[in-house]
């Protein structure tokens, strides 16, 4: 167990929809990023923040969002579902401070199929 | 630009070395690092390794670093059916920037 909770499991949902998948990090992390995995595409870093600021973007669809909360958690917000983003959507934590040995923990993933 | 490679599969036998190679862009990367997805799971770390460092073991794991040509490598001694698994090579290129390989599916055959 790596600390990083991720929720729903598994979701499954229609185009054209919206839905939210939420991650609580590690307790005393600081950072936490979205990554989506499909088989075509392996694994692409999607957004990142720090404490509540986004620090850094990747390959993140405009009809995607995310934040982060006071209290850490983030959630990450995908609408105007396409078949497309039918993929596995982990969430991970790290300290965050840039310390040495820093380290980026997962969470289980969240299924995501769009019909 | 900063990329970080790995060759899609290895097939092994149970009982043989298995070796996942990995080449990163970066050269100002300060953690390497190797992770491990079972079907239907999360990344979980394996080991990492600061870039100072040729090789670090661990039980069955051995890293080597080559970093003149930025050429990372896992070995796995007496492979077992359980590590059958997809491995993942990853670099922290910057303070919050870590980057991923594409992932190599590894497949121990009894």
């Amino acid at each position: 167990d790596s600390g990083v909770t991720q929720t729903p499991k598994h979701l499954i949902t229609a185009t054209g929809q919206r839905v939210t998948l939420r991650c609580s990090p590690r307790s005393g992390d600081l950072s936490v990023y979205w990554y989506q995995q499909s088989l075509d595409q392996g694994l692409q870093f999607l957004i990142q923040y720090y404490n509540g600021e986004e620090r850094a973007k990747g390959n993140i669809l405009e009809r995607f969002s995310a934040q982060q909360f006071p209290d850490l958690h983030s959630e990450l917000n995908l609408s105007s579902l396409e078949l497309g983003d039918s993929a596995l959507y982990f969430c991970a934590s790290s300290e965050g401070r840039g310390y040495s040995g820093n380290t980026i923990y997962f969470g289980e993933g969240s299924w995501l199929t769009v019909v | 630009g900063e990329d970080v490679e790995q060759s899609l599969f290895l097939s092994v036998r149970e009982g043989d070395s298995s070796v996942i190679n990995c080449t990163y862009t970066d050269s100002s990367s300060t953690y390497l690092y190797w992770y491990k997805q079972e079907p239907g799971a999360g990344l979980q770390l394996l080991t990492y390794i600061f870039s100072n460092m040729d090789m670090k073991q661990d039980q069955r794991l051995t890293v080597l670093l080559n970093k003149k040509d930025k050429h990372l490598s896992l070995r796995i001694a007496d492979t077992q059916t359980g590590d059958s698994a997809i491995y993942f090579c990853a670099e922290r290129a910057g303070t919050y920037k870590y980057i991923f390989g594409t992932g190599t599916r590894l497949k121990v055959l009894a």
